[in-house]
């Protein structure tokens, strides 16, 4: 069974300055895809960043990468230049190739400060 | 727009009357998918669909039922909720190929009293 382990429950981060946010993985799978999704507080689920497992180079859009270090089954998100807006939760996920479900952690709340 | 819309938002009911969230997509999406979110666990998937009359269940699915008759829609059924089922749900669809990405609903606050 595919599990996702988000072991930050909270994280606060200075206005401007980088996160990351921890994300480990178990799978016995060997294709598989990682996701990050954001949830404001009102409660929609946003779509950033996607990274396969056999993709060479770590995924990047915008001020979000994902930090991928497949032998250590990690997938750190990344936010650089934090924003106010960015306080949100946070939850990394993985795609099961299996019925194509994705698995979420339990998330991470993001909280900026100015 | 490309979205996925749900309804309703909110709802408070009372246990054991039956309700349905009706869940829509333009995006001509072969997969479909319910999930839901409770504090603590993240999302949980309750039934998926692959295509139109194919269902399954995912990780919780009792108290639930689904049904794909069109493309587009895919209801979420609770026959006869109960108060464990008071949480928030989401639909997602997403294209069955490529990087597979879902994209979700707004959110259904559901409340059974």
């Amino acid at each position: 069974a595919q599990k996702i382990t988000q072991t930050q429950p909270g994280m606060f981060v200075q206005e401007k300055e980088a996160v990351t946010l921890d994300c480990t993985y178990d799978t016995s799978d060997q294709s598989y895809g990682l996701f990050w999704y954001k949830q404001p507080s009102s409660g929609e689920m946003i779509f950033l960043i996607y990274q396969g497992s056999y993709d060479e180079q770590n995924a990047t859009e915008g001020r979000y990468s994902l930090n991928f270090q497949k032998a250590r089954k990690s997938a750190n998100l990344v936010i650089s230049a934090s924003q106010l807006g960015d306080s949100a939760m946070y939850f990394c996920a993985m795609r099961d190739t299996g019925r194509r479900a994705l698995t979420f952690g339990s998330g991470t709340r993001l909280q900026v400060q100015p | 727009e490309a979205q996925v819309t749900q309804n309703p938002r909110y709802l408070i009911t009372v246990t054991g009357k039956k309700l349905t969230v009706t869940c829509s997509q333009n995006m001509n999406h072969e997969y479909m998918s319910w999930y839901r979110q409770d504090p603590g666990l993240g999302l949980r998937q309750i039934y998926y669909s692959m295509n139109v009359e194919v269902t399954d269940k995912g990780d919780v699915p009792e108290g639930y039922k689904v049904s794909r008759k069109e493309k587009r829609n895919f209801p979420l059924i609770l026959e006869s909720p109960s108060p464990n089922q008071t949480s928030l749900y989401f639909c997602a669809s997403r294209v069955d190929r490529g990087k597979n990405t879902q994209y979700f609903g707004p959110g259904t606050r559901l409340t059974v009293l």
